[in-house]
């Protein structure tokens, strides 16, 4: 089946600007994370959905960052006023359910440049 | 505080050697997993193995083993005749059991960069 995708691939903005990131996890998963990898940070953990439950937040670095997800699927990330810190690669993850028991798939990442 | 440490930052060897990856962990939590991911220079993390804290059995998988020992808290992968295939960046991450479908997010290492020389 299907795998994890996210949009865009690749995304160059200006600092300043918003933007969002999307992540299409695998059907029925119910579980959905998202991690950055930046050359300074390593793989860091930043949000983790479960089913209807409220999110949990605590890897966001600031309250520029925010995400949701909608009918327990698809989840969007948002950046809002862009920094040059905030180039990284933006990693969306889903399991069956959560749990150490059951492995996160990753999709293929957003490349986010802020210039 | 869970953490994860891979000393070996970059690592080369000939094809058809054997190289082993190794991962130290902390954690102060009884119930846990371990993973090795491996990213290909094409970005996509991939999964290779989980292992639950109970479990020490080594476990092999082709060219592929794992030495789990939680008397040294390290869970080290080796592969056996390797390949230039097996170049890529592997990293190891642990998670700690949440009760009522908690988080438990994965706490990576800083990653062993592999490359095999042809």
């Amino acid at each position: 089946g299907a795998g994890v995708s996210q949009s865009p691939s690749n995304k160059v903005t200006e600092k300043g600007k918003d933007v969002e990131l999307r992540c299409d996890p695998i059907s029925g998963h119910t579980a959905l994370y998202w991690y950055r990898q930046s050359l300074g940070q390593g793989l860091e953990f930043l949000i983790y959905f479960q089913g209807n439950s409220a999110p949990d937040k605590s890897g966001l670095p600031s309250d520029r960052f925010s995400a949701e997800r909608t009918g327990g699927s698809v989840s969007t990330l948002t950046i809002q006023r862009t920094q040059q810190e905030d180039s990284a690669v933006y990693l969306c993850a889903s399991s069956l359910v959560p749990g150490g028991a059951y492995e996160q798939y990753f999709g293929p990442g957003t490349r986010l440049t802020v210039t | 505080a869970q953490k994860v440490t891979q000393a070996q930052t970059e690592i080369s060897v000939v094809e058809k050697e054997d190289v082993t990856l190794d991962c130290v962990y902390e954690t102060r939590d009884t119930t846990y997993y371990l993973f090795w991911y491996k990213q290909p220079p094409s970005g996509e993390l991939v999964f290779l193995i989980r292992r639950n804290s109970f479990d020490e059995q080594n476990e092999i998988s082709g060219r592929y083993s794992w030495n789990f020992q939680k008397s040294t808290s390290s869970f080290n992968f080796t592969i056996t005749a390797s390949q230039v295939v097996d170049s890529a960046v592997y990293f190891c991450a642990l998670s700690e059991e949440e009760a009522n479908f908690g988080n438990e997010k994965l706490t990576f290492g800083t990653g062993t960069r592999l490359t095999i020389i042809p």
